[in-house]
């Protein structure tokens, strides 16, 4: 089945610091792949996402490459800020022979960013 | 973005009472909804799939006469703890399809269960 392995937390990084979440999945056929942040208290926001190989999704300063060869979906930021504290989902949608396609969660990284 | 609201956003129960939590698309018809389950430290965990007009599709190991959900509306899904106990304790999410060909989905704010 499908599975989403990210880099377990917490992940703590003093700000303007550079980041990055290793992503791995393992999907059959070709996988949509999403970033999602929750922040405290609140639900779980699109961050960015890319749907086929190659692709480099990005958003607030935020990139993930879509890399097929390796399976893998790390996202990456050159300067966090402290607003950037949240949890980090990565994620799958693959067809699952219907019309839904279900997401597949990684279990979050929790990342603080201290001034 | 699409809006999808959920209430409440935290109950208290005692155990052996139902307790039922609203998913609203405030300003897009969703035909399809999903119910999540997030334990502390943990993933999100899909406990089934809404789709207005027509039973839901429970994910296996989901209990499907414990959490009764109903999508009566393009705009509503509920889902319905019956029965809960101290381990029903969690936090629920609802998202919602905005789109029929995209993998997308807008997250509500969760709601808070605990059972006494």
């Amino acid at each position: 089945g499908n599975s989403v392995t990210q880099m377990e937390g917490p992940v703590t990084l003093s700000e303007e610091a550079f980041l990055t979440i290793n992503c791995t999945y393992t999907a059959t056929g070709y996988p949509s792949l999403f970033w999602y942040v929750q922040y405290p208290g609140e639900g779980l926001q699109l961050l960015l996402k890319a749907t086929k190989a190659d692709d480099k999704g990005s958003n607030k300063g935020f990139e993930a490459t879509y890399r097929k060869e390796t399976t893998s979906f790390h996202l990456e930021k050159g300067s966090v800020q402290v607003s950037d504290s949240a949890v980090y989902f990565c994620a799958l949608s693959a067809n699952s022979g219907g019309s839904n396609y279900k997401l597949t969660f990684g279990k979050g990284t929790l990342l603080t960013v201290n001034p | 973005g699409a809006v999808v609201s959920q209430h409440p956003s935290w109950v208290i129960c005692k155990s052996g009472t139902s307790v039922k939590i609203e998913c609203r698309s405030l300003d897009f018809q969703a035909t399809t909804m999903f119910w999540y389950r997030q334990f502390p430290k943990q993933s999100l965990m899909l406990m089934a799939t809404s789709n207005e007009g027509s039973k839901a599709t429970y994910e296996q190991g989901v209990e499907k006469d414990k959490f009764l959900i109903n999508h009566a509306s393009l705009t509503l899904s509920t889902l319905t703890v019956t029965s809960a106990h101290p381990e029903d304790s969690s936090f629920y999410i609802c998202s919602a399809r905005a789109g029929p060909n995209t993998g997308e989905l807008f997250f509500g704010e969760g709601s808070r269960l605990t059972v006494l």
